[in-house]
């Protein structure tokens, strides 16, 4: 079975600074991983996916996220924090394989609550 | 417009009371899918649909059921309502050929 685990359920930081969100998972195959933002009162937005092809992806908003297979990891950084950054972040975890148990199916983690101070 | 749409977006009603969750979506995905966020468990899925004729219970399934009406509506409904069904409901579809979804803006249901 897949899991995801994210390390940290609030994560704060200062405008400017660097955003790094952890995101670990666990899978019988090389998965498919995602990460999404829930801003308040709004529903999930895909943020950006891997899909096997360059491991490090890079999504909207400046966000990027490395696929490291021997890590496990899939972590979601960004260079530089901005007020407009605070949300609620959730990574998940799919199987690839079409005809796979899990296949067009996805499993969240917990999620991370990013706080950003001026 | 929305490309996926979830009605009511609010809503309290009484233990014991049916409710009816409705998701529409203009996608044009055959892939159907409901979900609870709770704080600190991220979303966990309830039932899902790979085509109009294809139903299937997700991890929390006990309590809900679902009806997929046509291709583009999918309802969720809690046949008698309970305290700890209060949540926040997401309806989300995906194509056949990806594992993205797309997710509505959510409903949430307290149940008093």
């Amino acid at each position: 079975a897949q899991s995801v685990t994210q390390l940290g359920s609030h994560v704060s930081v200062s405008e400017g600074a660097l955003v790094l969100l952890r995101c670990n998972y666990s899978s019988s195959v090389p998965p498919y991983l995602f990460w999404y933002v829930q801003y308040p009162n709004q529903g999930l937005q895909l943020l950006l996916k891997y899909t096997s092809a360059a491991t490090l992806v890079k999504g909207i908003n400046g966000f990027e996220a490395e696929f490291k297979k021997s890590e496990t990891s899939f972590h979601l950084t960004k260079p530089s924090a901005h007020m407009s950054d605070a949300a609620e972040y959730f990574c998940a975890v799919s199987d690839p394989l079409l005809g796979g148990t899990s296949y067009g199916k996805l499993t969240f983690g917990q999620g991370t609550i990013l706080t950003v101070h001026p | 417009d929305a490309d996926v749409t979830q009605t009511p977006r609010n809503r309290i009603t009484k233990t014991g009371k049916r409710i009816m969750l409705e998701c529409s979506q203009t996608k044009g995905h055959d892939r159907m899918y409901w979900y609870r966020q709770d704080p600190g468990l991220g979303l966990r899925l309830i039932y899902y649909s790979f085509d109009v004729k294809d139903i299937n219970k997700g991890e929390i399934s006990d309590g809900y059921s679902v009806s997929r009406q046509a291709q583009a509506k999918f309802s969720l409904s809690l046949e008698s309502a309970i305290p700890n069904q209060t949540a926040l409901y997401f309806c989300a579809t995906s194509a056949v050929s990806g594992n993205e979804q797309f997710f509505g803006p959510g409903t949430r249901l307290t149940v008093l």
